[in-house]
Order: C-alpha cells, then structure tokens, then sequence
C-alpha cells in the first residue's frame, strides 16, 4: 500500500490567483496521477506525472492551467491557474506502487484538496 | 474509449441488510481489471474490490462480493449485512491491462438507515 498526503487540505482563494497543490507519498512510485472531482461528480483524470519527463493531459486539461511538476519519485505538484469559480472542485492525487513481482496495481488516493473560487 | 456506466444515482438499505449496486461497462479490450471504490463523506477514495477480466472466479472481500458477468459487461457489487458506516459514495471504475489509467462512472450514494 502507500500512505499519501496533500497540502492543502482545503483553501479558499479569490478569482484569477493561483493555488499549488502538494502531494506527498511514503514510497518511490513510477506514475502519479491528478483527479478533479467537481462538485457531485465523479472523478476525472487530469494528468499522469512521471518523474523526469513533462506529464501527460488528459482532452480537455492544458499545461498553461494546470501545470504538474514531478522532481522525485515521491512527490508532485499540481498547479490550478487563474483560477474561476469553474475550478471549484476536489483535487485528488493518486498512485500507483510498485509491487514486487508485477500485478496488483492498486491505485491509491490521496485525501484530497477542496479548492473553492470566489 | 472506455465508458463505465452506474445508472442508480441513490440507493437506500436498512442496517444489516443486503443490497446490490449495478455497473456496466464498454470495452473492447480482452484484458482489463474492474475495480469498486468507496468516498465517504471524508472524501478519502477506498478500494473496496477489484476483479480481473481474465478470471472467472468473482471476487469476495468479507461482506462484500461482485458478480462480473464478463459477457454481459457488468459488474456489480453486493454489500451483505449492511452496516452505517457502508453509507458513501460507490464508484465502479475500470483500468485496461497495461494502463493505469482508471476510468471511473458517475458514482451512486448509498444511504444505510438504521
């Protein structure tokens, strides 16, 4: 399993700033993985980082709007630009660990983010 | 692409009852994995049961079990003996072998009345 945390756990910010979320596991994965889960909605994939290569958008998510960094293999950001009230959602942060051996792949999530727009 | 489709937005069940939540899926893939994830109200994404496609055997974790009927693309899960910390929201989700990319539905609260 993995043991993951996110900072903050919830913010409240003013239209057209910005919010840098963190997300923290206790062990070196290859993928981590950016959700946003809108307001009684499901969750929807943002980016897969990976460590050492630019991370990859899912239709309908850009980098200039939500710029990933990935400096390690335990650690991530996720950015949310000009932020509109449109952003206000859960930001979830997930993994999946390595497992010896190969299968399993469970995907892990962080507690989440709740981010609200004024 | 993928879809996953949970068509009961809110179920209700009494307290050490038994209740079945429907999902259904669309792929053309032969080699996937189906997963059902809880959120309580604490937002925290728990993985309750995951079954591979390549396995006939359903897959039971103690009160919970899933009846994949690989054909029909469905994959349901039934909660037995109810219990009021079972109330969450319920998400099927879906991964195709090779992937890590999780496809999740729409979600289906459960309420669990005492």
């Amino acid at each position: 399993s993995a043991v993951i945390s996110q900072k903050p756990s919830r913010d409240i910010c003013q239209r057209g700033t910005s919010l840098t979320i963190q997300c923290q596991v206790d062990s070196q994965v290859t993928m981590m993985f950016w959700y946003r889960q809108q307001p009684g909605q499901s969750l929807t994939l943002i980016a897969t980082a990976n460590q050492g290569s630019e991370a990859t958008y899912e239709s309908g998510f850009v980098i200039d709007k939500f710029p990933i960094s990935r400096p390690n293999l335990t650690f991530s950001t996720l950015t949310v630009s000009n932020m509109s009230p449109e952003d206000s959602s859960i930001y979830l942060c997930s993994v999946t660990p390595r497992l010896a051996g190969g299968g399993g792949n469970e995907q892990f999530f962080g507690p989440g983010t709740r981010l609200t727009v004024l | 692409a993928q879809t996953v489709t949970q068509s009961q937005p809110e179920m209700s069940v009494q307290e050490a009852e038994t209740v079945t939540l429907s999902c259904t899926y669309d792929t053309s893939e032969s080699d996937y994995y189906l997963f059902w994830y809880k959120q309580p109200p604490s937002r925290q994404m728990i993985l309750v049961i995951r079954q591979e496609a390549y396995k006939q055997q359903n897959a039971t974790e103690n009160r919970f079990s899933v009846n994949f009927q690989k054909a029909a693309k469905s994959f349901s899960l039934k909660i037995s003996d109810s219990q009021l910390g079972d109330a969450a929201m319920y998400f099927c989700a879906y991964r195709k072998g090779g992937s890590e990319k999780l496809v999740f539905g729409k979600g289906m609260k459960l309420t669990v009345n005492p």
